[in-house]
């Protein structure tokens, strides 16, 4: 059990837009910030947002992020069936002194 | 730009140790360096991370049974657990990290390699 939680799946036509929450507490996303990561099947993950909304160079605009209090929510624009994947939001726990990921979620373009 | 590449057994006995290397090229060794594994169909789990100046943080469930270390001439670090389990089964990435107080990202990542349990 995560302690910061996801949707296991998520779903939208292409060319539509969705949103990924992440949910925790102040000793996680309240007080840290919060990376995201995207996952294609067989791969290894990849970092797709940090420091909760900016993007590492060659990542398209289409992927967004944000923070509020102890919640953050990716944004993926524009979808495409390559955008398929398993989405992880991590951050860093005070209490547990470790790193934390979400339970993942798994979008599916319908 | 730095590149990760995981090595080791891809078969551990229950009860033995699983030990894992991560070859670091093109880039400083003087960052911080984690572990993360993800079991068959499951999520990400963090595993331990070391800096430079080997400052580590372990994740409180695995604590008892891992070492991460660090060796700078030979650019690589490496993972050791004990007391190996079914549940140990995963694939194990290395990766790079950027830890600087309340930020914490994985920014490199290896291949990942599949380690399995069974006798």
């Amino acid at each position: 059990q995560s302690v910061v939680t996801q949707p296991p799946s998520v779903s939208a036509a292409p060319g539509q837009r969705v949103t990924i929450s992440c949910s925790g507490s102040n000793s996680n996303i309240g007080n840290n910030y919060v990376a995201w990561y995207q996952q294609l099947p067989g791969t290894a993950p990849k970092l797709l947002i940090y420091e909760n909304n900016k993007r590492p160079s060659g990542i398209p605009d289409r992927f967004s992020g944000s923070k509020s209090g102890t919640s953050a929510t990716l944004g993926i624009t524009g979808l495409h069936t390559g955008d398929e994947a398993d989405y992880y939001c991590g951050t860093w726990d005070d209490s547990l002194r470790a790193g934390i990921f979400g339970g993942g979620t798994k979008l599916a373009v319908l | 730009q730095v590149q990760l590449q995981e090595s080791g057994p891809g078969l551990v006995k229950p009860s033995g140790t699983l030990s894992l290397s991560c070859a670091v090229s093109g880039g400083s060794m003087n960052n911080w360096w984690t572990w993360v594994r993800q079991p068959p169909g499951k999520g990400l789990e963090w595993i331990a991370e070391i800096s430079h100046s080997e400052t580590i943080n372990y994740n409180p469930s695995l604590k008892s049974r891992v070492t991460i270390s660090v060796d700078k001439s030979k650019s690589q670090f490496s993972l050791e657990l004990t007391s190996v389990t079914a549940a140990d089964t995963a694939v194990y990435y290395c990766a790079k990290e950027v830890n600087a107080g309340p930020l914490l990202y994985m920014d490199v990542w290896g291949k990942g390699t599949t380690v399995t349990v069974s006798s």
